[in-house]
This record gives C-alpha cells, structure tokens and sequence, in this order.
C-alpha cells in the first residue's frame, strides 16, 4: 500500500512566522502535489514537482514554495504565514510520467494562523 | 484555464434513497476521477473513466463519462450511512494538471 505521511495533523502559528509543512511518500513516486482544502472550494493546487530539484507552480501559488532535494520528501513552506493561509494542507503524490495516474493523499495537516 | 463544476454542494438524504452528484467542465477531458472523502479523513481514488459515453460500476455506485467528455455523474442506489462523506470529481485536460471540483457532501439519515 502506498503511504503518504504529513509531520503534522495540527498546527497554529502566528502572523509572520515561517511554516514549513513536511510531507513523505514511501513508494518511489515520481509525481507530487500539495493542495489546501476549503468549504466550498475543494482542492485548490498550489505546487507540484515531476522530479527532485524540480517544481512547477499551481492555481494558487501565492504565498508558498517548495523544496523537493530527495524523491521521497516534498515540502511546503509559508515565509510569512498570514491568516488568510489557515486551510487544510494535503499533500499527494502519484507514480509518474502522464497526469492521468491516481492520487494518494496523505492525512491532512490542518493550520491555523493566528 | 479549465474550470470544473460540480453540484449539488450539499446533499442530505434518508438512509435507502438514492444520491447522485454531477460534475460539469468547461472543456473536454482526457479522463475523469472520482474521489471519496470520509468526514475528517483524506480523499481516497474510487475510479478513473476515460472513454467517451464510458459507464463503470462499483457495487451501488455507478459512474458516467459523457459522450462529450466533458461531465460525468455519480450515481449510489439506496445509501447506507457509510456512504457519508465528500465526492470529488477531477478531471485532466490533455497533459495538464489535475483540476478538482468543489466537492458534493453527503450526509444520510439513519
């Protein structure tokens, strides 16, 4: 089974601080996302990556970036967190090559900022 | 940029009634995917269609690609109470990025 872990299931922050947002994949996949979540909104995407060192802007990239140094480790980070940025964090990732592949979400890390 | 619409937002249902969620994209897809998100939990995949007119059923939840391939359904005969949750529809557009609609919450009456 694929496993998809985020450091944290809570976080709360305060206006300003640098959020960084770990997230895990344990079987090889070359593809990874990160969304956040809202009422009403669904899934927004704010980064992916195809490959290591590699990373593509998503809908919503305002605010963010990211690092991916190994395959296995996609990170998103907030340089100065804002209360407009408190949402549900999923991250995903998916085997590779074509867009079309499945995606596997990891559990969520919900943020609030203060 | 693609959009994808999906309605109704919410629905609520008596426990054996049946539920059906619709997903509409402002251009044709390569392909289409449902997710299912438990209250308090992750999306997980249940499906992937890609042909035209393509029907796919999974026990009570039957799934429809348009013949334009631009909006799908989702349909579930006589809900149980574990079928509460948010059903996402998301969709490609050639090579692009997958492109989530803004979900439909079921919830069930017992």
């Amino acid at each position: 089974d694929v496993k998809v872990t985020q450091s944290s299931r809570y976080l709360v922050k305060r206006t300003g601080e640098k959020v960084f947002l770990e997230c895990v994949q344990d079987m090889d996949h070359e593809n990874m996302f990160w969304y956040r979540q809202d009422p009403g909104l669904g899934l927004r995407l704010i980064y992916f990556s195809y490959d290591v060192k590699m990373k593509e802007k998503g809908d919503i990239p305002e605010g963010y970036s990211v690092s991916r140094e190994k395959k296995e480790r996609f990170s998103l980070i907030l340089e100065s967190a804002s209360t407009n940025q408190t949402s549900m964090y999923l991250c995903a990732s998916s085997l590779g090559g074509a867009h079309s592949e499945t995606q596997y979400f990891g559990p969520g890390t919900r943020l609030l900022v203060l | 940029g693609q959009q994808v619409m999906q309605i109704p937002q919410y629905q609520h249902v008596q426990e054996g009634e049946d539920f059906t969620t619709y997903c509409n994209s402002s251009t044709t897809l390569s392909n289409i995917q449902w997710y299912k998100q438990r209250p308090g939990g992750h999306p997980v995949f249940l499906i992937q269609l890609v042909k035209s007119g393509e029907v796919k059923k999974q026990k009570r939840l039957t799934f429809q690609f348009g013949e334009a391939k631009k909006n799908s359904s989702l349909h579930i005969t006589a809900t149980q109470t574990t079928d509460v949750g948010t059903y996402f529809c998301a969709g490609h557009e050639g090579a692009q990025k997958l492109v989530f609609g803004q979900g439909t919450r079921l919830t069930i009456n017992p």
